[in-house]
Parts: C-alpha cells; sequence; structure tokens
C-alpha cells in the first residue's frame, strides 16, 4: 500500500513570498490533517479535512494561510505571504475512517516539506 | 501550561539499559493515548496505543493512569535503533485531534 505522497520535500523562499504544497494521502483515508513541526517541538495541527470539508482549523493563521482539498482526496496547503516564523516542516497525515476497529485513531503521515524562510 | 508536557531529554543510554519517559496531559476530557516514534528527519509513526489496563509490545511497555494524567513507556533491553524522539501523544476527542508533546530525545550509545 503506497504511503501518503508529499512535494516538494524541500523549498526555500525570501519572506513575502508565496509557497505551496501538495499532498496525496492514502486512497481510501477520509481524513486529511496538515500539522506544522517547529524545530525542538512536536507537530502543531493546522487543519483537518474530513472528505472534502474542514473539521478543525482553529490553528490556522487565516491571514496567511490556506488548504483546501476540494475533491476529497489531494489537499493543498499555501502560505502568502511567508514569514521568518513559518520555517517549519509541514507534514500531512492521513487516517481512515473505520468506526470500531480500535484503529480509527491511528494517523499516517508523510515525509513532510521542509521550509526554510530567508 | 502546554496541554501535553514531557521531558525532552535528551537520554543517553548504554545498550541493554532500562529507560522510562514520563508524559502528563492537562485536558481531562482526552480519551485516548499513544506514543509516537520519530526518526531524525523522518515522519512520526505510532509506536503503540496506551490503554487504562496497561499495555505491552516486545521490549515496550505502555501505561496510563487517568486519575494522574499520567502516561509512561519503559524501553526494556535498549538497543542502537531505538534512538529516536518519542511523542507522547493525546486524542482529544470525537474529531481524532492529535495533541503533541514536544518529545524525548533518546540516544542508546554502544
Amino acid at each position: 500500500e503506497a504511503g501518503v505522497a508529499q512535494s516538494p520535500r524541500y523549498k526555500i523562499i525570501e519572506k513575502r513570498q508565496s509557497v505551496a504544497f501538495w499532498c496525496n494521502p492514502i486512497s481510501g483515508h477520509a481524513t486529511l490533517y496538515w500539522y506544522q513541526q517547529i524545530l525542538g517541538q512536536g507537530p502543531k495541527l493546522l487543519i483537518q479535512f474530513q472528505n472534502n470539508g474542514v473539521v478543525d482549523d482553529s490553528q490556522l493563521p487565516k491571514d496567511r494561510f490556506s488548504a483546501e482539498r476540494l475533491k476529497g482526496v489531494d489537499s493543498t496547503l499555501k502560505i502568502q505571504p511567508a514569514k521568518l516564523e513559518d520555517s517549519a516542516v509541514y507534514l500531512c497525515a492521513s487516517s481512515p475512517v473505520k468506526r470500531g476497529s480500535g484503529r480509527e485513531y491511528e494517523q499516517y503521515f508523510g515525509p513532510g516539506t521542509r521550509l526554510t524562510v530567508t | 501550561r502546554k496541554e501535553v508536557e514531557q521531558d525532552p531529554g535528551p537520554f543517553n543510554v548504554p545498550e541493554g539499559a532500562t529507560v522510562a519517559f514520563n508524559c502528563t496531559y492537562s485536558n481531562s476530557a482526552s480519551q485516548s493515548f499513544f506514543w509516537y516514534r520519530q526518526d531524525c528527519r523522518k515522519e512520526p509513526k505510532l509506536l503503540m496505543s496506551v490503554y487504562s489496563s496497561g499495555n505491552e509490545d516486545g521490549r515496550f511497555t505502555a501505561q496510563l493512569n487517568r486519575a494522574s494524567q499520567y502516561i509512561s513507556l519503559l524501553i526494556r533491553d535498549s538497543k542502537l535503533s531505538d534512538s529516536a524522539t518519542y511523542l507522547c501523544v493525546v486524542n482529544r476527542g470525537a474529531t481524532n485531534k492529535l495533541i503533541f508533546g514536544t518529545g524525548t530525545l533518546l540516544a542508546v550509545q554502544p
């Protein structure tokens, strides 16, 4: 089974520029998450989708960050304009919704996109 | 106060040692608990779920104390390959929102 795919793997941009990240979850996984992981910290949830609807975006800085999952499969996360403090690894994860399986909380992470803002 | 707190370490232990990591959480409504492992410059991967009765998977034992809001992970007979960051993770509720601790770095020395 293919894992969660993300691209690009690395990105270097200057502050005030824009950037976009792409994620393809595991086939059949209805729930998709975007996390931000700053060096030395644990991942922090930015946004959660259930199919193509937003479940939680309470920690997404909406003045500069946006995300979409139009067809309920792939997703893109955009930052515009970027700030120095946005330097981090952006992780995409997905999980199945199989109630009662005992594994519905297991999230599978992609390799991440390492963003450096200079 | 952070919702999930861990000792960041690093824990430097010799091969074969037993090492324990502790974690506390502040939200009493938390429902599910996990340990994730993250290798350097890699993505987090689920190590094990944590159940109230305690659970074991080979050399790894996880325990949960809901009254004290405390989670632990014990690794016996440490291997070099156990070197990684161990993330304590709490599921807050029905939306499957995971709250991660900052992680504890383990370095197993030959």
